[in-house]
């Protein structure tokens, strides 16, 4: 079935370790992003790309880096988790950026301690 | 900087009954807007959409409301049902970078709307 994969489902991670989050589509969309939801805060963007190989930054992007080699993959990495980084993750795809619906993945819940 | 908002962030209808869910936007330059279901547990799904050069769209059982004069969407659910429960979030097409053709969505805190029998 066509869509977003991403993994992993659910993570317990401790202050200061690296982690890459996956995010994988097969549906060759150009544009990919990263969203971040928090209770009452609803959804935030991170980073996104509109194309292979180029990447920008969205509302909250201090501590997150991505990137983009390929159509298909856009990984999102926290390089020293901190315990604000607790949040569910969602990554997106479309294929005309924000002028067209953007299909989510299932999301990464990332619980930081 | 201007962002999407919701004005009630509870809804509690009866089944059956219509339900109207709004949304207020300060970006005057947004062109195109969303609104989308998020059901526990699962990334939001993709309900319908609108462009700025409409004033309403209809779905099946959905219509979308846009004025643009006061800056509010609103989605309308008909004969809303149990299954109908779960966050609806709005989302704006924002301005693109210079050089791109291509806008970013940004969403609103969500609205949960709950169904009783």
């Amino acid at each position: 079935i066509a869509g977003i994969t991403q993994a992993p489902t659910s993570q317990i991670l401790a202050a200061g370790r690296r982690m890459t989050l996956r995010c994988t589509q097969d549906m060759r969309h150009n544009a990919m992003y990263w969203y971040r939801q928090d209770l009452g805060l609803g959804l935030r963007l991170i980073h996104y790309s509109n194309t292979a190989g180029t990447t920008g930054k969205g509302e909250v992007p201090d501590g997150y880096s991505v990137s983009r080699a390929n159509t298909d993959d856009f990984p999102l990495t926290l390089a020293s988790a901190v315990p604000s980084q607790t949040s569910v993750y969602f990554c997106a795809s479309s294929p005309e950026g924000g002028n067209s619906p953007l299909h989510f993945g299932n999301g990464t819940r990332l619980t930081v301690t | 900087g201007e962002s999407v908002g919701l004005h009630l962030p509870t809804l509690s209808v009866q089944e059956g009954d219509n339900s109207i869910i709004n949304c207020a936007y300060s970006n005057s330059a947004s062109d195109y807007f969303i609104w989308y279901k998020q059901e526990s547990g699962k990334g939001p799904q993709f309900i319908i959409d609108i462009r700025s050069n409409m004033d309403k769209r209809q779905g099946q059982r959905v219509t979308v409301l846009l004025n643009k004069t006061v800056k509010h969407l609103s989605l309308q659910i008909a004969a809303t049902q149990p299954g109908d429960s779960a966050v609806y979030f709005c989302a704006e097409n924002m301005m693109p970078d210079r050089g791109s053709t291509l806008g970013r969505l940004y969403f609103g805190r969500g609205t949960q709307l709950t169904v009783w029998p």
